[in-house]
């Protein structure tokens, strides 16, 4: 199975500050066809998860452009340009090149 | 718009099956797949295996393989997930979400149904 870890787990930002999340897997997410099979989702406090970036850094319908996804291989960052309060959750990176699919433990964000 | 609805909570004794169904709708239910994914308390995300609705074929998690099936009623835009052989360790939040054709992420997700195995 491909193991997916985060960090940090816990980061702490003040609004407005930019904030970013780093995700890295047991073995390379690059697919022959040229994608990163890289997603990120944010589930907030008491809701389901949502898709942020999707293919490594393609943002999901609706998301603000403050997010934005970069990396390949085994490395990848989710960054936000200026926090907001509503961006409180936790973030959770997948990997979906092979089954099972497997995410990241989850870095909690909150707002300082 | 786009949207799965999930069935509602449930509470099972140890032993038993759960069966969640994830209603869909605002899109063409046949050209995507659903996911499913279950969430402990407190703890993270666990992906549990997926179907392809316009065929049938489906992949489980290997550590539930043998306990979980998961089918479609294309009819009535439903997909379905039933558990069997009930732990406490089940305890959790179940979540059907639609899955990409192509590329598997998932773009929409349901509310997520309440399962409590407890004696």
């Amino acid at each position: 199975d491909i193991v997916m870890t985060q960090s940090p787990l816990s980061l702490p930002v003040t609004p407005g500050e930019p904030a970013s999340i780093s995700c890295s897997s047991s073995q390379s997410l690059l697919h022959n066809n040229g994608y990163n099979y890289l997603d990120w989702y944010l589930q907030k406090p008491g809701q389901s998860p949502h898709l942020l970036i999707y293919l490594a850094s393609s943002r999901a319908s609706g998301v603000p452009d403050r997010f934005s996804g970069s990396g390949s291989g085994s490395d990848f960052t989710l960054k936000i340009s200026r926090v907001e309060a509503e961006d409180v959750g936790v973030y959770y990176c997948m990997q979906t090149l092979q089954t099972p699919i497997t995410f990241g433990p989850g870095t909690r964000l909150e707002i300082k | 718009q786009v949207q799965l609805v999930q069935s509602g909570a449930e509470v099972k004794e140890p032993g038993a099956s759960v069966k969640v169904s994830c209603r869909a709708s605002g899109y063409t239910f046949a050209s995507s797949g659903i996911s499913w994914v279950r969430q402990a308390p407190g703890q993270g995300l666990e992906w549990m295996g997926w179907i392809s609705i316009y065929n049938g074929d489906t992949k489980y998690a290997q550590k539930l393989q043998g306990r979980v099936t998961m089918t479609a009623d294309t009819s009535t835009t439903t997909a379905y997930m039933e558990l069997r052989s009930l732990r406490s360790d089940d305890t959790a939040v179940y979540y059907c979400a639609r899955r990409a054709t192509a590329f598997y992420y998932m773009d929409v997700w349901g509310k997520g149904t309440t399962v409590t195995v407890s004696s």
